[in-house]
């Protein structure tokens, strides 16, 4: 099965700063590639679906790319609401796996 | 709009099973298969398996071949997940998620908690 690493573990940054994430794929994935947020409490939310294209609703200042192997989440000017733990999934091979997750503290 | 709505919370013994639902709505269900993803406490996402809500076909990975079935129910429009043999590792929120593109998913259910306890 593929493998997605993520990192940072966590990100603490402050409001208005740039938030850059990484997710690394064991094998390619070509650009099957979705990003999630989840907030405590809560069930994930689709922000990106294969590698850049936002989900409906989410706002621009989400961005993804890359393709292959290394994927990129930017999220361009923090709000105080971005705080949560994003996931990347893979959908380019069986089973569908998911990154472990990158943390976003705003301080 | 579309709305998935799970079963409440379980608590079962080790060894036993525990049959879930989901309930969709604000959509044709035959057009959008289902997966099935839980998580453990203060851990990632775990996907268990999708069906085909459409012509029932199935999917599970391996770790989950012969102790998962999910099922639906066309007339009332509602996704099972059933998983038998628990055990302490099985406590989790299992969330069932509306598929998108083959695999993405776009809406989740609010989550069943599921409690594994002698």
């Amino acid at each position: 099965e593929i493998v997605l690493t993520q990192s940072p573990a966590t990100l603490s940054l402050s409001p208005g700063e740039r938030a850059t994430l990484s997710c690394r794929a064991s094998q390619s994935v070509s650009n099957f590639l979705a990003w999630y947020q989840q907030k405590p409490g809560q069930a994930p939310r689709l922000l990106i679906y294969d590698a850049f294209n936002r989900a409906t609703g989410i706002p621009a200042r989400f961005s993804g790319s890359g393709s292959g192997t290394d994927f990129t989440l930017t999220i361009s000017s923090l709000e105080p609401e971005d705080s949560a733990v994003y996931y990347c999934q893979q959908r380019a091979n069986w089973p569908l796996t998911f990154g472990g997750g990158t943390k976003v503290e705003i301080k | 709009q579309v709305h998935l709505e799970q079963s409440g919370t379980e608590v079962k013994k080790p060894g036993a099973s525990v049959k879930l639902s989901c309930k969709a709505s604000g959509y044709t269900f035959s057009t959008h298969a289902m997966h099935w993803v839980r998580q453990a406490p203060g851990q990632g996402l775990e996907w268990m398996g999708w069906i085909n809500c459409g012509n029932g076909d199935l999917q599970y990975p391996q770790k989950f071949q012969g102790r998962v079935t999910i099922s639906r129910d066309t007339s009332t429009d509602t996704v099972y997940m059933e998983l038998s043999g628990l055990r302490s590792e099985d406590t989790a929120v299992y969330y069932c998620a509306r598929n998108i593109l083959g695999g993405t998913t776009d809406y989740w259910g609010q989550g069943t908690q599921v409690t594994v306890s002698s």
